[in-house]
């Protein structure tokens, strides 16, 4: 099983709908995080997290919002879905000693029409 | 400000050639250096890291990278392309500490030829 899940893997909505796609781990890392990739862009920082009580913006948090439930879970909603958020949505973890890399999920594809 | 600059958007290369993709950062103390590879609807994986110590790091699959200060780069090689290695590949800076916040490049996609 892998140890950053997310889910959908795939979405295609409408514009205004609200979205909710999540992300949980077996790593026991505290840190989460969630960016967007946009081609020629690279990632982009939406959102991190490092404790259930803890929830911080990134460089592109408008429009978007989240919720830690749990150490293991952190998702990501779109209130209100526009077609600039079509994206490819990575979830990643980190242990909190230090500057340790990142784990990714395999991705949420994202289209909003 | 942090920043990450992967000047070539794509290359191909011959298999069996040597490859270098090149990475240039922009931060005010000693970065926290990454490399990660995407293949095709996957995740990122972690190729290799810098932190400290020896400006050679090696990394999975073969791949090394080196660390210069004074040209703020942080080079990705590979003296031999397998095939499987045709993929996006990203450089990242991380400011470590507290908040271990990535910045990454555009990302550079290699292609294999046979």
């Amino acid at each position: 099983d892998a140890d950053v899940t997310q889910t959908p893997r795939n979405r295609i909505t409408k514009t205004g709908k609200r979205i909710m796609l999540e992300c949980s781990q077996t790593k026991g890392h505290d840190r989460m995080y969630w960016y967007r990739q946009d081609p020629g862009l690279g990632l982009r920082l939406i959102y991190y997290s490092f404790d259930v009580k803890d929830i911080n913006k990134g460089e592109i948090s408008d429009g978007y919002s989240v919720s830690r439930q749990a150490q293991a879970k952190f998702s990501l909603s779109l209130e209100s879905a526009i077609p600039n958020q079509t994206a490819l949505y990575f979830c990643a973890t980190s242990d909190r000693t230090g500057a340790q890399p990142q784990h990714f999920g395999d991705g949420t594809r994202l289209s909003i029409l | 400000a942090q920043s990450v600059t992967q000047p070539d958007i794509h290359i191909t290369v011959s298999e069996g050639a040597s490859l270098e993709l090149r990475c240039n950062y922009s931060y005010g103390a000693t970065p926290y250096l990454f490399w990660y590879v995407q293949s095709p609807g996957q995740g990122l994986q972690l190729l290799l890291k810098y932190f400290s110590g020896d400006t050679l790091v090696q990394g999975i699959k073969g791949f090394e990278a080196e660390f210069k200060r004074s040209q703020s780069s942080f080079n990705l090689r590979k003296p031999s392309v397998h095939w499987s290695d045709a993929a996006e590949y990203f450089c990242a800076v991380g400011n470590g500490g507290a908040t271990n916040k990535l910045i990454f490049g555009t990302g550079t996609l290699l292609a294999v030829q046979p």
